[in-house]
């Protein structure tokens, strides 16, 4: 099947800074990303829909200046969590479409001291 | 988003077949069958699809019902590596804002 990779896949981080979340997609072009967020023990939760060359589209509830989203080729998206805060502490992962099945990223594990 | 009945839990001993049920009644004809799991601190993966033939891969059958209400899928020989927590959606296209719900927690036991 397709390849999504991200990078990294683990990052500790001191509060107030920002982090940058890159997720690609290896022997595919992907038009359309999405990222999702995952709490433990929960659900993903889609976050966004990623759209090269044109702005984000944003779910209800999830801020768009705090989680920046660029994509800035048809096999790189990139998602920045703005001044994080203990709270954005999460599992991020992305997803990318291929002809009907989505393959997702292996996600990246984000911890804000 | 498109609903779908999944039993919350299943235990499947090791090396047996693992038979994960599906109901999906609201389905249209040009919506295909899913199924993704996601293995603890994974980020989830895509397995089989089907339209309205059965399916098979290197990693699961797919049986779906004459009427597409409901779907089966297979695991033949699972394996302590297949505990995960499995999805199944239907959609048509290439539609990616999946939404999840709580899935079926497979626990395969020694």
């Amino acid at each position: 099947g397709a390849v999504v990779s991200q990078h990294p896949s683990r990052v500790i981080c001191k509060s107030g800074t920002s982090v940058k979340i890159e997720c690609r997609s290896l022997d595919f072009q992907a038009t359309t990303m999405f990222w999702y967020r995952q709490f433990p023990k929960q659900s993903l939760m889609l976050m966004a829909t990623s759209n090269e060359g044109s702005k984000a589209t944003y779910e209800q509830g999830v801020e768009k200046d705090k989680f920046l989203i660029n994509h800035a080729s048809l096999t790189l998206s990139t998602l920045t969590v703005t001044s994080a805060h203990p709270e954005d502490s999460s599992f991020y992962i992305c997803s990318a479409v291929l002809a009907g099945p989505t393959f997702f990223g292996p996600g990246t594990r984000l911890t804000v001291l | 988003d498109a609903k779908t009945t999944q039993p919350t839990s299943m235990d499947c001993a090791e090396g047996r077949a693992a038979n994960l049920p599906c109901n999906h009644s609201t389905i249209s004809g040009n919506e295909y069958v899913y199924w993704y799991r996601q293995i603890h601190s994974q980020g989830p993966q895509y397995i089989i699809h089907g339209l309205k033939n059965n399916e098979t891969n290197e990693m699961a059958s797919l049986i779906i019902t004459e009427d597409r209400k409901s779907s089966t899928l297979i695991l033949p020989h699972a394996t302590l590596r297949d505990t995960a927590v499995y999805y199944c959606k239907y959609y048509g296209g290439s539609q990616g804002n999946l939404i999840f719900g709580k899935g079926t927690k497979l626990s395969v036991k020694p």
